[in-house]
């Protein structure tokens, strides 16, 4: 079965500072598809990057990188010059497809970052 | 415009009462889905709707019943609540089933039983 582990349940930064957030995964499919998701304060789910498999090439977005190792099945997230706006719930997450042609999402149980002033 | 939209946005309710929450999605996809979030923020799907018709079932209690009047509107009818339900719960939606595709959710609707 599918799985997604991060283990960081919470990290405390103070501004500005660099933060990765780790996520390793399971799964037996040779294509399948990593996600990012953030969950602020106000509780909505917003996703933030899609990576398939085939692709191991880093991505940055502003002050946003993602790191994604086949090797050791991990798909880490570096938010760098933190700020207090970062602070929210991450989710990492894994596209299992399923016999039936559908595919389901499969969370992790999310890392909570905390930045301080 | 919302494009997942839930409501209600909160909801507290008394043990044993059956109540709906209502999710609608204006972006045109075929594809709709529910998720649960416990206390400890665990995500999990619950169900997953194509073109109206049902794809997923996990394992969730037959007091929790989906409806999809059409593809745009997936609503949530839960009977003889239990304290147990209390979480937050997620509508969300996504162009199709084709893997990769990714899943746009609603605001979310906090329930709470007492």
């Amino acid at each position: 079965a599918q799985k997604v582990t991060q283990a960081q349940t919470e990290i405390s930064v103070v501004e500005k500072e660099d933060v990765t957030l780790d996520c390793v995964y399971e799964t037996r499919d040779t294509t399948y598809y990593l996600f990012w998701y953030k969950q602020p304060p106000s509780g909505e789910l917003v996703f933030l990057i899609r990576r398939n498999s085939f692709d191991e090439q880093n991505e940055i977005s502003g002050r946003y990188s993602w790191n994604f190792q086949k090797s050791t099945s991990s798909f880490n997230f570096t938010i760098t010059a933190s700020q207090v706006v970062d602070s929210a719930v991450y989710f990492c997450a894994l596209s299992e497809a399923l016999n039936t042609g559908f595919q389901k999402l499969v969370f992790g149980t999310g890392t909570r970052l905390l930045v301080s002033p | 415009d919302t494009a997942v939209s839930q409501t209600p946005k909160y909801l507290v309710t008394q043990m044993g009462n059956d109540k709906s929450i209502k999710c609608e999605q204006n972006l045109g996809h075929d594809t709709m889905y529910w998720y649960k979030q416990d206390s400890k923020k665990f995500l999990k799907i619950m169900f997953s709707y194509n073109n109206k018709e049902l794809i997923i079932n996990e394992t969730v209690p037959n007091r929790f019943s989906p409806k999809s009047p059409d593809k745009a509107h997936l609503n949530l009818h839960i009977n003889s609540l239990e304290l147990g339900d209390s979480a937050v719960y997620f509508c969300a939606s996504s162009p199709d089933r084709v893997l990769g595709t990714e899943a746009f959710f609603g605001q979310g609707t906090r329930l709470t039983v007492v």
